[in-house]
């Protein structure tokens, strides 16, 4: 149980475009999912905390209007990098928790390319 | 606030040698602590975790940690390492009593394992 999926897992875009990042809990309702941010070779910085429902928290230093987060329903929520420009190439990666369990379960990532 | 530092970015043993990878927390609440593995491009697959009862946690693939309150650590060990441990490790804090909340992860370290 307790199976995060992302979709995709690897996705191109062009300079400019919009690009969605799908997070699904499978088994499992979570009103909470967080998003992270990798760069090679380094850890993992969080981004934001999407809530079921509501607006989303954003880290400092993470941009709102670049990053949209929404949380439709208790088993999906979705990142879509707006108007991507190569810096914003990196891996994200989501994660969602179950109640009294103190953890929080990871999707695969979801490698993105801005070209 | 919480913060992780581990010590060392990078740790190489030969195979069936210990491994030590090394771990600080800070935190002004009880912490949960846990040590995640990430193999290249893949998402972060959960080794162990310490919530609450014995400070000796033992998780998968033979690894353990112990929690020491006192030197505000939480040391993951291996007695005998495989060339398949060869990954990224992540140890990460959060807040015990905060449901919800979202893991802050320390900087990792990569383990090489060689023959």
């Amino acid at each position: 149980g307790a199976v995060v999926s992302q979709h995709p897992s690897w996705v191109i875009c062009k300079s400019g475009t919009s690009v969605k990042i799908e997070c699904r809990s499978l088994d499992f309702q979570a009103t909470t999912m967080f998003w992270y941010r990798q760069f090679p070779k380094q850890s993992l910085m969080l981004m934001a905390t999407s809530n079921e429902g509501s607006k989303a928290t954003y880290e400092q230093g993470v941009e709102k209007d670049k990053f949209l987060i929404n949380h439709a329903s208790l088993t999906l929520s979705t990142l879509t990098v707006t108007s991507a420009h190569p810096e914003d190439s990196s891996f994200y990666i989501c994660s969602a928790g179950l109640a009294g369990r103190g953890e929080l379960f990871f999707g695969e990532g979801s490698r993105l390319t801005v070209l | 606030a919480q913060s992780v530092t581990q010590l060392g970015s990078h740790v190489s043993v030969s195979e069936g040698a210990l491994v030590l990878l090394r771990c600080n927390y800070s935190s002004s609440v009880p912490p949960y602590l846990f040590w995640y593995v990430q193999y290249p491009n893949q998402g972060l697959q959960l080794l162990l975790k310490y919530t609450t009862g014995a400070t000796l946690v033992k998780g998968i693939n033979g690894f353990e940690a112990e929690f020491k309150k006192s030197e505000t650590s939480f040391h993951l060990t291996k007695p005998s390492a495989h060339m398949s441990d060869a990954a990224e490790y992540f140890c990460a804090v959060t807040a015990a009593n905060q449901a919800g909340t979202a893991l802050i992860f320390g900087k990792g370290t990569t383990l090489s394992v060689s023959s």
